[in-house]
């Protein structure tokens, strides 16, 4: 089974600091997305990336940047934290267009909270 | 642009009884579907998908969904709910340009009482 991995359940954080969310999956996936979860909004995209160094941003990218240097590795970063960025944070994976592409894979989440 | 709509944020349902829950979705063309599940502190987990073919599909659990393009819906449904269903349930679009983007709904929670 493909796994995706964040690197922290629960992150607790002060405004105005820089915050790196890691995730990485294990099954060369092409595709990395980066999603936001908030009650009664569902999920929202904020960045997704095709390939390495490569990047798109999704629905809500402000505030928001990210990192792919390796394959297998996604980075989210929040440049300077600030309360509203508190939320649960979730990685996804998936196969490429040409891969075979048969829906996500996710991560199990990382809710951050800034104080 | 994609979207999706799922009518109702809860359900409460008792166990062994039967089980719909809704979706519509706004998407150009023929479109990917479909349903995740969330448990509590969890990601979501692949339930079933709808690429093509066969407009009712089987997933795991023992849910189905129908896939209705005149009424732009993929509602889910299960027979006889167990107690162990109660969790969050997305439905979501997927493009087929543009990288596969995934759009969710809101989410409904399933509550299941004894």
């Amino acid at each position: 089974d493909v796994k995706v991995t964040q690197s922290s359940r629960y992150l607790v954080k002060r405004t105005g600091e820089k915050v790196f969310l890691e995730c990485v999956q294990d099954m060369d996936h092409e595709n990395m997305f980066w999603y936001r979860q908030d009650p009664g909004l569902g999920l929202r995209l904020i960045y997704f990336s095709y390939d390495v160094k490569m990047k798109e941003k999704g629905d809500i990218p402000e505030g928001y940047s990210v990192s792919r240097e390796k394959k297998e590795r996604f980075s989210l970063i929040l440049e300077s934290a600030s309360t509203n960025q508190t939320s649960m944070y979730l990685c996804a994976s998936s196969l490429g267009p040409g891969q075979g592409w048969d829906g996500y894979t996710f991560g199990s989440g990382t809710r951050l909270t800034v104080v | 642009a994609q979207s999706v709509t799922q009518p109702d944020i809860h359900i409460t349902v008792s166990e062994g009884a039967s089980l719909e829950l809704r979706c519509n979705y706004s998407y150009g063309a023929t479109p990917y579907l479909f349903w995740y599940v969330q448990s509590p502190g969890q990601g979501l987990q692949l339930l079933l998908k709808y690429f093509s073919g066969d407009t009712l599909v089987q997933g795991i659990k023992g849910f189905e969904a129908e896939f209705k393009r005149s009424q732009s819906s993929f509602n889910l449904r299960k027979p006889s709910v167990h107690w162990s269903d109660a969790a969050e349930y997305f439905c979501a679009v997927g493009a087929r340009t543009g990288g596969f983007k995934t759009i969710f709904g809101a989410g409904t929670r399933l509550f299941v009482k004894a």
